[in-house]
């Protein structure tokens, strides 16, 4: 059981945009602004692509993008492409120096 | 290019120490970032288990503080972990990871390296 909520799976066609959900609580997400976001292929090292809950590292799509509601963070992927099929997950700053993760998502591009 | 490569056993016996290095190459470990360990049982999510400075401060997961140890060795340019008293619910995949100061971001991460704790 991960400390932080997300689907267990999101699909979406070509060219579409879809939103990857990540719920934490008012100790982890909803009280830092502390929020990542990564990528990872079968068999290959995570990928970063969004921290601090909105900003992108150099080298990343801007097709990539973050938000936060309360204890709910958002990542939001537009123009969806083949390359982007892959599972995500979250990480969020939590009280007492820790971090906590998502379980992860796994995206299917139709 | 900057690559972060796990290296040990990859099986333990239960009660013995698990250790794990992760070699850098590629980019100073002797800089303001942070040196960590992440892991994922099988089945299970992600799981943060701490990390070190180049200086050797560390920071450590409430989950692991009494069993864990984490070292940087600069002459090296790697970090290690030992994991004390490991169980079979230590069984997991261990990855390193490269996080930036100050910020959210786990920037590199290794490839991740299966370790199975059985006897």
């Amino acid at each position: 059981q991960s400390a932080l909520t997300q689907p267990a799976s999101v699909s979406g066609s070509p060219g579409q945009s879809i939103t990857i959900s990540c719920t934490g609580t008012s100790s982890d997400v909803g009280r830092y602004e502390y929020v990542s976001w990564y990528q990872q292929h079968p068999g290959k090292a995570p990928k970063l692509i969004i921290y601090d809950v909105t900003s992108r590292p150099s080298g990343v799509s801007n097709r990539f993008s973050g938000s936060k509601s309360g204890n709910t963070a958002s990542l939001a992927i537009s123009g969806l492409q083949a390359e982007d099929e892959a599972d995500y997950f979250c990480i969020s700053y939590a009280n007492g120096h820790s971090w906590v993760f998502g379980g992860g998502t796994q995206l299917t591009v139709l | 290019q900057v690559q972060l490569q796990e290296s040990g056993p990859g099986l333990v016996k239960p009660s013995d120490t698990l250790s794990l290095t992760c070699a850098v190459s590629g980019y100073s470990i002797s800089s303001s970032d942070w040196w960590g360990w992440i892991r994922q049982a099988p089945g299970k999510g992600l799981e943060w288990i701490g990390y070190t400075s180049y200086s050797g401060r560390t920071h450590y997961s409430a989950s692991f503080k009494s069993r864990v140890t984490m070292s940087p060795d600069t002459s090296r340019n790697q970090f290690s972990l030992e994991l004390r008293s490991v169980t079979a619910v230590d069984t997991a995949v261990y990855y390193c990871a490269k996080k930036q100061d100050g910020n959210s971001a786990f920037d590199l991460w290794g490839q991740g390296t299966m370790v199975t704790v059985s006897s």
